[in-house]
């Protein structure tokens, strides 16, 4: 199985921000990463597929990169929707899937 | 527009059974593998079954392996999840996700649909 550890698990940042969150993969999973975002109470939203696509609709301040397996997320500019709890997820050739534990994005 | 409604959860026993629904709309059902993906109280994300789109296919984690089972049924537009020997561990908000595929058989799906959920709470 394939594990996903995601850092760091809290942060702490201000509106207009740039922060960055790292997500290692135990195996090499290509560039087959993406990243979601979760608010209390809601479903997760998708933010980044293939490592590094944007989902449609999702602002350009939200950027993915890497390959293999680290990968990163990076929020430029951040603004005060953007507080929520976000997740790597993997899903293998074989349709089994993982999520990162999550990073939780607090105002500071 | 495209919706994924969850129902079919409430209070259970340990040890008893409990099947949840996930009623799709607004695109075509059979096309698509879908998920369920849970989320204890506090708690991550926990992936817990996929079905592949004509229903030939399941896989579990080892956490729920031989206890859940994955169906669907096209004709309704339906995707189930049948929980068996519930353990208070399984109790958690429980979620219906459409997959959407990169490259076939290459893996990198991921999740652009989701409903809102339903709770699964098993307790004595």
């Amino acid at each position: 199985d394939i594990q996903l550890t995601q850092s760091p698990s809290f942060l702490s940042a201000s509106v207009g921000d740039r922060v960055t969150i790292t997500c290692r993969a135990s195996q090499y999973i290509s560039s087959y990463l993406a990243w979601y975002q979760q608010k209390p109470g809601k479903a997760p939203k998708v933010l980044i597929y293939g490592a590094s696509t944007l989902q449609s609709g999702v602002p350009s301040r939200f950027s993915g990169s890497g390959s293999g397996t680290e990968f990163t997320l990076t929020i430029s500019n951040l603004q005060p929707e953007d507080f929520a709890t976000y997740y790597c997820q993997q899903l293998n050739s074989h349709l089994m899937c993982s999520f990162g534990q999550g990073t939780k994005l607090e105002i500071k | 527009q495209v919706q994924l409604v969850e129902s079919g959860g409430g209070v259970v026993q340990p040890g008893r059974s409990l099947r949840v629904s996930c009623a799709v709309s607004g695109f075509t059902f059979s096309n698509y593998a879908m998920h369920w993906v849970r989320q204890a109280p506090g708690k991550g994300l926990e992936w817990v079954a996929v079905i592949s789109y004509d229903g030939s296919k399941e896989y579990y984690p080892d956490s729920v392996k031989g206890r859940f089972t994955i169906s669907r049924d096209n004709s309704k537009d339906t995707l189930y999840l049948q929980m068996n020997s519930l353990r208070p561990e399984d109790t958690a908000v429980y979620y219906c996700a459409r997959d959407i595929v990169i490259g076939p058989g290459m893996g990198g799906d991921y999740f652009d649909y989701w409903g809102q959920g339903t709770l699964v709470t098993v307790s004595s």
